[in-house]
This record gives structure tokens, sequence and C-alpha cells, in this order.
């Protein structure tokens, strides 16, 4: 069975500081994907990236960096330079390659950034 | 640009009262999803469909229904609502190709008193 683990459920920072999100995940698949989505205070569902297991090269998209590291099986999520704009609730999410193919997602981490 | 509909967007049952929740989407994906989202928790898949005519228990689908009777539609059946199902529900739907990614609706906040 899959699992995603989000072991921080709540962080607060001050704006302008950098701030990671940790994910851990567990999957028998030799093939699969992860995604990171935000959930802002209006309730939907954004998403932010998707990465596929055979590429394990970091990611950097203008504030946002992810580092992919399968030896530990970890999916972290880096904001630099966070801002009031990024307080949301983020969700790592692994997906199946075959079969049904639905996410599976972590808990959630708060994040919440203070002027 | 669609993409993935709800309907309705909220919606307030007395326990015992039967409901169903809409989901269209627009793409022609094969693959659609229910999944619910407790306070302060993940999302929880409770039904899902391969395609038309098809369709499977995820993790919690005690008290739902699903049905597919169409590429673009998969209401969610919601009999004999219970307090326990208050909750806000997310429909998603993705193509068959390997990308993975799901398209996910605005939600529906169910509240069962």
């Amino acid at each position: 069975a899959q699992k995603v683990t989000q072991a921080q459920t709540e962080i607060s920072v001050v704006e302008k500081e950098d701030v990671t999100l940790d994910c851990v995940y567990e999957t028998r698949d030799t093939t699969y994907y992860l995604f990171w989505y935000k959930q802002p205070p209006s309730g939907e569902l954004v998403f932010l990236i998707r990465r596929n297991s055979f590429d394990e090269q970091n990611e950097i998209s203008g504030r946002y960096s992810w580092n992919f590291q399968k030896s530990t099986s970890s999916f972290n999520f880096t904001i630099t330079a966070s801002q009031v704009v990024d307080s949301a609730v983020y969700f790592c999410a692994l997906s199946e390659e075959a079969g049904r193919r639905a996410l599976t997602f972590g808990s959630g981490t708060r994040l919440q950034v203070q002027p | 640009n669609a993409g993935v509909t709800q309907t309705p967007k909220f919606r307030i049952l007395k326990i015992g009262q039967s409901m169903t929740l809409q989901c269209a989407q627009d793409m022609n994906h094969n693959y659609m999803y229910w999944y619910r989202q407790d306070p302060g928790m993940g999302l929880k898949l409770i039904y899902y469909s391969v395609g038309a005519g098809i369709t499977d228990k995820g993790e919690v689908p005690n008290g739902y229904n699903v049905s597919r009777s169409t590429t673009e539609d998969f209401p969610l059946r919601l009999e004999l609502a219970a307090p326990s199902q208050t909750s806000v529900y997310f429909c998603a739907s993705s193509s068959s190709s390997a990308t993975g990614e799901l398209f996910f609706g605005e939600g529906s906040r169910l509240t069962v008193l």
C-alpha cells in the first residue's frame, strides 16, 4: 500500500523567511509520480508540480524549489523569501502508474506567513 | 474552460436524508474520482472510475454510491446521510496518458445535522 507522510502539521514563519515542507513517501511501484498541491483559504486545490520517479533533478520555479531524493523517499518543497500570499495548506501526493492511477495524499502542512 | 464542475457548492442535510453530488468534466477524461476532505486532514478516495460503465471502491466507500453512465458525468450518491459524512467533497478527473495529473473541481461542502 502507498503512504505519504507530512510530519509537519503547521509551520509559522515571518515574511521573507525561507521555509521547507517535508514529504516522505512509501510505494512498491518502480514507476510513480509525486505531486505538490496548494490549498489556499478559498479551498480549491492548486497544482504546483509533478515529478516522475525517474527524474531526480531538483526543480526551481521562481521562489519555489523541490528536492527529490529516491534514496530517502523524500520530496521536499522549499519556498524562498516567503510572502503572506503563500499562506495555505500544502499537500504532497503520490500517484500510481497503473490501475486506478489515484492520488494518495499526505495529511497536509498548514503554512502561516506572518507579515 | 469549464474543466471539472461540481454542484452544489454547499448543502446542509438532515440525518437520514439522501442527496446526489454532481460532477461533470469536459476534457474527455477516462478516469474520474471522488475524494472527501475532513477538517485538518488530507483527501481520502471514496470511489473511482476508469471509464464509462466501470466503477470501483476507494478507501472510504461506506455510505456512498456512484455511477458512470457517460464519460462526462460521475455523480456521487449519499444514502441515509450521517453526521460522519460532513466533509468537503472533491471530484477529479485525469486522462489515460501516463502523466498522472488530476484535475480537481472546486469542492462541495456538505454538512449533515
